[in-house]
């Protein structure tokens, strides 16, 4: 169980143009859906954390207009890179997970995560 | 500010033993997580301490001192497949996960 997907596994755009990664709970409900970079050889960094049906929180220095995310289902996040640059090249890894704060439970806060999204913008 | 502290990359033998170290400062304390990352993918989750002491899980084994603020994980019996990068994460006062760099470990037969 705890299955999380991710689409695309890899995508390759030009600078400009904007990228839709798909993030899915085929599984179970995912309250909170946490959407994370990674640069090689460094670790994940954690870049915005989105509930079900509100609006996400966003980590400082992440612009909220260039990576809109979205969370419309309990199983569903999208993340969208607008006007995409090189440096945006990057691998890409949401995580998912069933609880809520108020729960209690440590496997509330067990993140399981999507294989990730590697981006290449050129 | 909050900090974890893991070393950056581990030599072992095959079958032998090897102990990862972690140590934080975060505000609040609600848990610690041990994940495994191989090259290209996700990580997977290992491990969770709440309480103090060892909890043993096949060949692997993750320890906390909350008074200390330190963690280790434990690889037995190592073999080659588990080459990969080990982070230690670290769940805060607001039950945000806060993230180790990793340490990728080595195996050589």
């Amino acid at each position: 169980g705890a299955v999380v997907s991710q689409h695309p596994s890899r995508v390759i755009c030009k600078s400009g143009t904007s990228v839709k990664i798909e993030c899915r709970s085929l599984d179970f409900q995912a309250t909170t859906m946490f959407w994370y970079r990674q640069f090689p050889k460094k670790s994940l960094m954690l870049m915005a954390t989105s509930n079900e049906g509100s609006k996400a929180t966003y980590e400082q220095g992440v612009e909220k207009d260039k990576f809109l995310i979205n969370h419309a289902s309990l199983t569903l996040s999208t993340l969208t890179v607008t006007s995409a640059h090189p440096e945006d090249s990057s691998f890409y890894i949401c995580s998912a997970t069933p609880g809520t704060p108020s729960s209690g439970a440590y496997f509330s806060y067990e993140q399981y995560f999507g294989p990730g999204t590697r981006l290449t913008v050129t | 500010g909050q900090n974890i502290d893991q070393p950056t990359e581990m030599t072992a033998t095959e079958g032998a033993i090897v102990q990862i170290n972690c140590t934080y400062q975060t505000s609040g304390f609600n848990g610690l997580f041990w994940y495994q990352q191989h090259a290209g993918e996700a990580p997977t989750f290992l491990s969770y301490n709440v309480l103090d002491g060892l909890e043993e899980k096949g060949r692997f084994s993750s320890f906390l001192s909350r008074s200390k603020g330190y963690s280790y994980l434990l690889l037995k019996e190592l073999q080659m497949k588990d080459s990969a990068s080990y982070l230690c994460a670290v769940l805060d006062s607001n039950y945000q996960l806060i993230w180790g760099a990793g340490t990728k470990l080595i195996i050589k037969p």
